[in-house]
């Protein structure tokens, strides 16, 4: 079956615009996770989703950022006001539900410049 | 405070060696699940093998044992007779149980696979 999908896989914008990057679950998965990775490091949890509705977003840095995932199924993550330091590959992830064994598969990742 | 630590930055192994990935974690948490992930240079998060904390045995998944030692907090990951594909970016990850689902990621460890 089909992974997570995220698009575009590359986006190349100038300061203080405006971006959106798109995630496409896995069918089924109920629950899904927003991380962002800069360069050299390790994944940084910003949000995740149970269902339609955010159960934990302590991750994300400012209210410039901000993501829906309002039927349930793909996710939008939105970033205001895009500034330099926002520049890294953001990861979307996906798993079947809760529980102690809940492995998360992982999308390909939307690389973000801004330049 | 640092949850998880990858003390090596970069490893380098001769092929068909057998390698081992350091991993020490950080939680007041009776209830936690320990994850290995590889990261090739495509840059595609796999899932390698996972640890609960009431697992009485370790986790094994082919070529991958993790050597989960829970008094030293440690959960080292082995790769037994590595394979030139086993070159890739390795992050430890731990999620905290009760209704937390997010994963917290190391630093990340490169390993470097030599004919």
């Amino acid at each position: 079956g089909a992974g997570v999908s995220q698009t575009p896989s590359n986006k190349v914008t100038e300061k203080g615009k405006y971006v959106e990057l798109r995630c496409d679950p896995i069918s089924g998965h109920t629950a899904l996770y927003w991380y962002r990775q800069s360069l050299g490091q390790g994944p940084e949890f910003l949000i995740y989703f149970q269902g339609t509705g955010a159960a934990d977003d302590s991750g994300l840095p400012n209210d410039r950022f901000f993501a829906v995932r309002p039927e349930g199924s793909v996710s939008t993550l939105k970033i205001q006001r895009t500034e330099r330091g926002d520049s890294a590959v953001y990861l979307c992830a996906s798993s079947k539900d809760r529980g102690p064994y809940n492995e998360q598969f992982f999308g390909p990742g939307t690389r973000l410049t801004v330049l | 405070a640092q949850k998880i630590t990858q003390t090596q930055p970069g490893m380098f192994v001769q092929e068909k060696e057998a390698v081992t990935l350091d991993c020490t974690y950080d939680t007041s948490d009776p209830s936690y699940g320990l994850f290995w992930y590889k990261q090739p240079s495509s840059g595609e998060m796999i899932f390698l093998i996972y640890q609960g904390s009431y697992d009485q045995q370790n986790a094994t998944e082919g070529r991958y044992s993790l050597n989960f030692q829970k008094a030293r907090k440690s959960a080292n990951l082995v790769i037994s007779a590595s394979q030139l594909g086993d070159s890739a970016m390795y992050f430890c990850a731990m999620r905290e149980g009760g209704g937390a689902q997010k994963l917290v990621f190391g630093q990340g460890t490169r390993l470097t696979i030599n004919p």
